[in-house]
């Protein structure tokens, strides 16, 4: 079955900039999608189609994607930025998702 | 505004069964996909069943297949899903969510609106 890669967490200092990678085999070939998750709360779509963020999410939101990886950026990290975030793609039908990022902005 | 709202969590005994339903608001139902997505304790999400718009699609995660029937009723805007012979691994949050396009087959799609999730026990 697909597995979908994620680092357990990720730090970074409030105003700098967040990397989030997501790993899977030829990810760049198909669309990821990037779900936020702040604590005792349901997710949030904040990326579709590798790129593009929903209306209502911050500019400082955006993803790409390449060979086998696309990754999360948060440009200028805010402390509300805080939370876990989960990529997801498709494979053979079926939604795939990662295994999450802890982001924790200090 | 979309709305979601699961229903039906609780306390389960190992080998029951659970009634899970998700009333919808917002927007045409008939006219989305619908899924479910599970997140136990501490861990991340897991996907376990889709169905289409009319009702004639589903799909499932194979880690559940056999165990899981996903079903809607357009009338009343309601998501169904039904599980049987469970045990402690499905102690967990149940989330139901609504695709953006009425398409299950397509790997061009995602989840934009979740509802606030329910929250399964299965113990003793």
């Amino acid at each position: 079955s697909y597995e979908l890669t994620q680092a357990p967490s990720v730090s970074v200092s409030p105003g700098q900039t967040a990397s989030i990678p997501c790993s899977g085999d030829n990810l760049g070939n198909k669309y990821t999608s990037w779900y936020q998750q702040k604590t005792g709360q349901s997710p949030v779509l904040v990326i579709y189609q590798d790129g593009t963020r929903p209306s209502g999410i911050p500019e400082r939101f955006s993803g790409s994607s390449s060979g086998n990886t696309a990754t999360l950026t948060i440009s200028g990290t805010q402390a509300m930025d805080e939370a876990d975030y989960y990529c997801q793609a498709w494979d053979s039908s079926t939604l795939v998702f990662g295994g999450g990022t802890k982001l924790t902005v200090l | 505004e979309v709305e979601l709202l699961e229903s039906g969590g609780g306390l389960i005994h190992p080998g029951g069964s659970l009634r899970l339903s998700c009333v919808a608001s917002g927007f045409t139902f008939s006219s989305y996909a619908m899924t479910w997505v599970r997140q136990a304790p501490g861990k991340g999400l897991e996907w376990l069943s889709a169905i289409g718009g009319s009702g004639r699609d589903t799909s499932y995660a194979t880690s559940v297949k056999g165990r899981l029937t996903i079903s809607r009723d357009n009338s009343k805007n309601t998501l169904t899903l039904q599980m049987k012979n469970l045990g402690a691994e499905d102690t967990a949050v149940y989330y139901c969510a609504k695709y953006y396009y009425d398409i299950l087959t397509s790997p061009n799609n995602w989840l934009d609106s979740w509802g606030p999730g329910t929250l399964v026990t299965v113990s003793p």
